[in-house]
């Protein structure tokens, strides 16, 4: 079992629309939680962390933690063509960060 | 301000041949880096946990022969891919763990990447 599992996408969604993205981790001792945007070719940069249960909110982005299902999701409201890019779920496990394989993200004009 | 820059940003070599990746941190000192590697379509797989002024710890199934990591100070870590193959044709990315933003408790300042193509 992979230690933290995204669906791979692509996600497609319409400009202005909400983009929904999901995130399990199999550590249930992990504390902390990370989204990444990837640019083609270029390395992540953060978003968006989390350390408790609950909602998080950061301009047009939302992250959702619940550690009892493992669970860890990312919202993109009023999504622009902009946002268009993979998404990764980081969790730390020890000092290290494990990372998923990443949502592909398109934002149609 | 706490950014990672790379060098180089893209190399080609021949197989067999030795490529020397530089990682620093130009305006923190970073005490730990990270060395990922990233294959298309794939996520970052971390390689190695690069501690200043001593041996870096390795993740299980990488081979520390070949891939050699040096973090001699505070603001630089090299990795050395030794006879390199096709097969280590990869995005090689370093982080570098630096100060925490206001909120979080692990900030990894990312760099550009490099990107090796082995003929």
């Amino acid at each position: 079992q992979k230690e933290v599992e995204q669906n791979s996408g692509p996600l497609s969604v319409p400009e202005g629309a909400i983009a929904s993205l999901n995130c399990t981790y199999s550590d249930r001792g992990s504390q902390s939680f990370f989204w990444y945007r990837q640019y083609s070719g270029k390395s992540p940069e953060l978003i968006m962390s989390i350390y408790s249960n609950g909602d998080k909110e950061d301009g047009r982005f939302t992250a959702q933690l619940n550690k009892a299902s493992q669970y860890v999701s990312l919202l993109i409201r009023d999504s622009q063509p902009s946002d268009s890019a993979t998404y990764l779920c980081a969790v730390k496990v020890d000092y290290k960060l494990s990372f998923g394989a990443g949502t592909t993200v398109t934002v149609r004009a | 301000g706490a950014v990672v820059s790379q060098h180089p940003s893209w190399v080609i070599c021949k197989s067999g041949t030795s490529v020397k990746i530089e990682c620093r941190s130009l305006d923190f000192q970073a005490t730990t880096m990270f060395w990922y590697r990233q294959f298309p379509k794939q996520s970052l797989m971390l390689m190695a946990t690069s501690n200043e002024g001593s041996k870096a710890t390795y993740e299980q199934g990488v081979e520390k022969d070949k891939f050699l990591i040096n973090h001699a100070s505070l603001t630089l870590s090299t990795l050395t891919v030794t006879s390199a193959h096709p097969e280590d044709s990869s995005f090689y990315i370093c982080s570098a763990r630096g100060p925490l933003l206001a909120g979080v408790q692990e900030t990894q300042y990312f760099g550009p990447g490099t990107r090796l193509l082995v003929l």
